[in-house]
């Protein structure tokens, strides 16, 4: 039990679809991200929340909307994805920013 | 391009032998590095972490060396256990909420 839990586990949508990603941190840390994770590709860092306000958005496609509505959750809201969004998208949390990020277990993706 | 990288893709390991894990980082301002470990279907797990004001960290089974003058970071694994084999990642702290990821090692420990 890491103490960040992501649902589902596994997704498959086609490019028409909308779907939610959620994640919640059982750690009471105030800092919130999402990472997506390609094969053969570096963790690629997607948004940041601290106290439920957006802090970094690294240049993401608007067909990803990430909402926190606590500090405790975050949701990704995937809509008219595309075949190459498919990958292992991460949530993770920290006690602020300079320290160590722990991690979900992921929701695999499935773009068709 | 990417700000930290990792000199081999895979490692081959004897049960029991010591792994070295390089990593190379590019941003000398960076001055907070993690190593995470990677099993799979699963998410990254922390393993240790080294600040900018030190050259070696130790854990259970673990050493993280930081030379800032070459920028290279390595993980020392001791007596490699096949529960070992995972793909290792380092990361660099680019500022208060950026980690920046290597592209990662795939350690195989043989028996």
């Amino acid at each position: 039990e890491t103490g960040v839990t992501q649902t589902p586990r596994h997704l498959v949508m086609g490019m028409t679809n909308k779907k939610s990603l959620k994640c919640e941190q059982h750690l009471g840390h105030n800092a919130m991200y999402w990472y997506k994770q390609s094969a053969k590709k570096p963790l690629e860092l997607m948004f940041v929340y601290s106290l439920e306000e957006r802090v970094e958005n690294n240049s993401v496609p608007s067909r990803f909307s990430p909402e926190c509505p606590n500090s405790s959750h975050l949701f990704l809201h995937l809509h008219t994805l595309q075949p190459e969004d498919s990958a292992l998208y991460l949530c993770a949390s920290s006690q602020d920013g300079f320290a160590e990020a722990f991690f979900g277990q992921g929701t695999r993706l499935t773009v068709v | 391009g990417e700000s930290v990288g990792l000199h081999l893709p895979t490692l081959s390991v004897q049960e029991g032998d010591n792994s070295i894990i390089n990593c190379a980082y590019s941003n000398s301002a960076s001055d907070y590095f993690i190593w995470y470990k990677q099993e799979s279907g699963k998410g990254p797990q922390f393993i240790i972490d080294i600040r900018s004001n030190m050259d070696k960290r130790q854990g259970q089974r673990v050493t993280v060396l930081l030379n800032k003058t070459v920028k290279h970071l390595s993980l020392q694994i001791a007596a490699t256990q096949p529960g070992d084999s995972a793909v290792y990642f380092c990361a660099e702290n680019l500022n208060d909420y950026k980690l920046s990821f290597g592209a990662g090692t795939t350690v195989t420990v043989r028996a």
